[in-house]
Order: C-alpha cells, then sequence, then structure tokens
C-alpha cells in the first residue's frame, strides 16, 4: 500500500525552525516527486513546494524563498520540509504529497503551531 | 501569476441532487495538468479527477469533469451524504508551480 507517514505535532515559539518528516512506504521512493502544501486553520490549500527524492532537485513557492529547505534521506524513504523564522501566520496543518504532477498520495498531516 | 477561481464558495444541496462545481483560470492552461481534490473534516485532502477529467483509482463514476476554455467544471451527478466536503482546483505543473483555488465547500441543505 503506498502510503506517507508524517511526524507529530509541534509547537514552536516565534523566532524558531520547525522540521516535519515524511515517510514513504509502499512503492520506489524516488518514484514520485514529494510536494508539500499547507492549510492554515479555517482556510484553504497553500502549495509550498517541492522536491525530487532522487535528485534532490527542489523548486520553491515565492513567498516561502528563504525560509523553507525541503530535503530527503534516501537509505530511509524520508523526505523533510524545514521552515524557519517561524511566524504566528506559520500555525498551520502542513502536508507532504507524492506527485507526478497531480498530488496522489499524501501524509496525514502535521500541525505546527506557533505560539509564544 | 495564474488565479484560479473557484465559484460558488458553498452550494447547499440535498443528497441525491447534481453539482456543479466552477474554477475558472486567469489564463489559458492545459487541461492536462488541471486536478480535482476533495476535502473532508479533519482529513487530508483526496485526489479525484487528474488531467480535468481522468477519475482517480476509486472514485466513482457520479464524479466527472470537463472544461471549456479557461473554465473547468467538476460535477456530480448524484450526491451520497459522503459527497458533503470542500472541493479544491489545482493547477501542477512543476515549471510553473503549483496554484490552488480557493475551495468550493458543498454543504448540505
Amino acid at each position: 500500500q503506498v502510503q506517507l507517514v508524517q511526524s507529530g505535532a509541534e509547537v514552536k515559539k516565534p523566532g524558531a525552525s520547525v522540521k516535519v518528516s515524511c515517510k514513504a512506504s509502499g512503492y520506489t521512493f524516488t518514484t514520485y516527486d514529494i510536494n508539500w502544501v499547507r492549510q492554515a486553520p479555517g482556510q484553504g490549500l497553500e502549495w509550498m513546494g517541492w522536491m525530487n527524492p532522487n535528485s534532490g532537485d527542489t523548486g520553491y513557492a515565492q513567498k516561502f524563498q528563504g525560509r523553507v529547505t525541503m530535503t530527503r534521506d534516501t537509505s530511509i524513504n524520508t523526505a523533510y520540509m524545514e521552515l524557519t523564522s517561524l511566524r504566528s501566520e506559520d500555525t498551520a496543518v502542513y502536508y507532504c504529497a507524492g506527485s507526478r504532477g497531480e498530488l496522489d498520495p499524501w501524509g496525514q498531516g502535521t500541525l505546527v503551531t506557533v505560539s509564544s | 501569476e495564474l488565479v484560479l477561481t473557484q465559484s460558488p464558495g458553498t452550494l447547499s444541496l440535498s443528497p441525491g441532487e447534481r453539482a456543479t462545481l466552477s474554477c475558472r483560470a486567469s489564463q489559458s492552461i492545459s487541461s492536462s495538468y488541471l486536478a480535482w481534490y476533495q476535502q473532508k473534516p479533519g482529513q487530508a485532502p483526496r485526489l479525484l479527477l487528474y488531467g480535468a477529467s481522468t477519475r482517480a483509482t476509486g472514485v466513482p463514476d457520479r464524479f466527472s469533469g470537463s472544461v471549456s476554455g479557461t473554465d473547468f467544471t467538476l460535477t456530480i451527478s448524484r450526491l451520497e451524504p459522503e459527497d458533503f466536503a470542500v472541493y479544491y482546483c489545482q493547477r501542477y505543473h512543476k515549471s510553473l508551480t503549483w496554484t490552488f483555488g480557493q475551495g468550493t465547500k458543498v454543504e448540505i441543505k
């Protein structure tokens, strides 16, 4: 069964960083790109960027350029998304999703709360 | 910058009725790169359609998609209780970034 399992919820203070993991199973990790999408409470979906697990190539939404880094560890079939300089507006559920274009499958989401 | 505008914001219908959801692109885009997702409260989004009209694995055939110019439509032929959710359209293109519409909520009337 193709599956993406994300790390657990995080609570961070403003100015801190968060690193969310996304572990793939049921398929060859390098087959799909990994995208990251976030959703603030009661809001819509916001695309953050993509990473090719094979090459490590990345592409980030302009809004997050300079604050987001997407990486992977192919030895454990895991992708990571790190967001720095956190502010309250970054409070959201962060999703990873496999992609060959359209996004499928999706991880279960990781709630990141930024609060002093 | 591409903008996808979904309408209506909320659609109030009864089970068994037909739902028609719209997604209008601010510029011409290839239908090959348009997807629709369903999201229920507390759950991750689920891929419904890709390439504007191809159903993802396991998606019932009451879900269909069409395109006319820059207007994309998701139709649910007869609403089942489990279809009440929020629906998002998305343009995907590795070289151009991914863009979501703001979503349409289909609620029980």
